[in-house]
């Protein structure tokens, strides 16, 4: 079945950088846009941007432009999200989240979440 | 950027109540509107796209209605797996989420 696997915990010292895994498997990876959304502790949820793992190209919500970087690696069917600079604020559960639908020859982009990975909490503490 | 509005924020129900959740937004985003319901500890869960789409496998008592920049979320009869917070999600222009409606048991 499909599934999406995250990387685990983090806890970072402020000023620093993480950068999260997202494995996928039980479909073509190359085939379905990847999302990154953000739960603050007790907060709602935030999209941080998404990344097209056919040919690399990603798009960032304004907030987290310069400070985030989504890549991917075809070869293990794995997306990553590395965010620098981070402060206490950054403190959340990070989710990958996989398009709904394939983005075929026209790489169009669905736009709702389907499914979701199991959330990887990164800490931010000095 | 296109804010999301929901309410109630909380709202307190019984078993085999019907309850329905608002969603309004900043401006028209026509139909793309999706719904996702999170339990505690858990990544969120697709329940409704297109507005009123009900993704397969969800209880037919969920269903989704509206167009614009007004929405509503329904559950017909009120089961003990159904108290969790639910989100809107917009996708006309960028992706933005309500800031979610906790559902609990009165």
């Amino acid at each position: 079945q499909v599934q999406l696997v995250q990387s685990g915990a983090e806890v970072k010292k402020p000023g620093a950088s993480v950068k999260v895994s997202c494995k996928a498997s039980g479909y073509t990876f190359t085939g379905y846009y990847m999302y990154w959304v953000r739960q603050a502790p007790g907060q709602g949820l935030e999209w941080m941007g998404w990344i097209n793992p056919k040919n690399g190209d990603t798009e960032y919500a304004q907030k987290f432009q310069g400070r985030v970087t989504m890549t991917r690696d075809t070869s293990i069917s794995t997306a990553y999200m590395e965010l620098s600079r981070l402060t206490s604020d950054d403190t959340a559960m990070y989710y990958c989240a996989r398009d709904y639908s394939p983005g075929g020859d026209y790489d169009i982009l669905t736009g709702y979440f389907f499914p979701w990975g199991q959330g990887t909490l990164v800490t931010v503490s000095s | 950027d296109i804010q999301m509005t929901q309410s109630p924020s909380t709202l307190s129900a019984s078993i085999g109540d019907r309850v329905t959740i608002t969603c309004r937004a900043s401006q028209t985003i026509s139909r793309w509107l999706a719904w996702y319901q999170q339990k505690p500890g858990k990544a969120p869960n697709l329940l409704i796209y297109k507005a009123s789409s009900l993704e397969s496998g969800v209880p037919l008592r969920f269903s989704g209605s509206g167009s614009g920049t007004e929405f509503t979320l329904t559950i017909s009869s009120l089961q003990p797996d159904d108290f969790a917070t639910y989100y809107c999600q917009q996708y006309n222009r960028g992706y933005t989420f309500g800031q979610g409606t906790k559902l609990e048991i009165k």
